[in-house]
């Protein structure tokens, strides 16, 4: 079946850094990709919509210039969260599309991230 | 009010009986998952619906358009079935908005 992959699967770091975490559809084409978080105990929430060659479209209330997004080839996007605080500690999920089948998503396994 | 509700809550269940977990959603939709979420936080998609029944292994899920409503059941349940549950519907733009999730514990 088709696999997405997530990298780093944990990440700590210190307040003010960047964080990168990446996401790859390993075994198809994607040409959406959708960014979630999901804080303890809540479900996921998507935040931003990443389309390959074009500006991801965020949700409302999701800073743009604080995650930014990159969707540079069908198998990767990339989420950077700009100078991480504390309240940016969660776990952070990807899902892609195969081209052509828009309803159809598969997820990664999920960033944790925490910010000391 | 949110776009997708699930119930119930929480769930337990003495190994073998029948589960069933139900979603309602208020919006129109293109299609809906039923994901499974394990204590380490990876999802994993269980069915994807857009119209009757589809059932794997143990695990059967309906979904009804006009009403929109949906159910998950999992038959002769077993511990390594817990887990949290999640319905997610799909909108005409292929964005998924979820439910709370239902949190199931198997007793063996």
């Amino acid at each position: 079946g088709a696999v997405v992959s997530q990298h780093p699967s944990w990440v700590i770091c210190k307040s003010g850094t960047s964080v990168k975490i990446e996401c790859r559809s390993l075994d198809f084409q994607a040409t959406t990709m959708f960014w979630y978080r999901q804080f303890p105990k809540q479900s996921l929430m998507l935040m931003a919509t990443s389309n390959e060659g074009s500006k991801a479209t965020y949700e409302q209330g999701v800073e743009k210039d604080k995650f930014l997004i990159n969707h540079a080839s069908l198998t990767l996007s990339t989420l950077t969260v700009t100078s991480a605080h504390p309240e940016d500690s969660s776990f952070y999920i990807c899902s892609a599309s195969p081209s052509g089948m828009g309803e159809t998503q598969y997820f990664g396994p999920g960033t944790r991230l925490l910010v000391l | 009010k949110n776009e997708v509700e699930q119930s119930p809550q929480n769930l337990t269940a003495q190994e073998g009986e029948f589960i069933t977990i139900n979603c309602s959603y208020s919006v129109g939709i293109s299609a809906l998952h039923w994901l499974q979420q394990h204590p380490g936080g990876g999802i994993v998609s269980l069915f994807m619906l857009s119209s009757g029944k589809k059932k794997h292994g143990r695990l059967i899920a309906t979904i009804n358009i006009q009403e929109k409503h949906s159910s998950l059941h999992i038959t002769a349940s077993h511990p390594r079935d817990s887990a949290v549950y999640i319905c997610a519907v799909v909108s005409n733009d292929y964005k998924l908005s979820f439910g709370a999730g239902t949190t199931v514990t198997v007793r063996a």
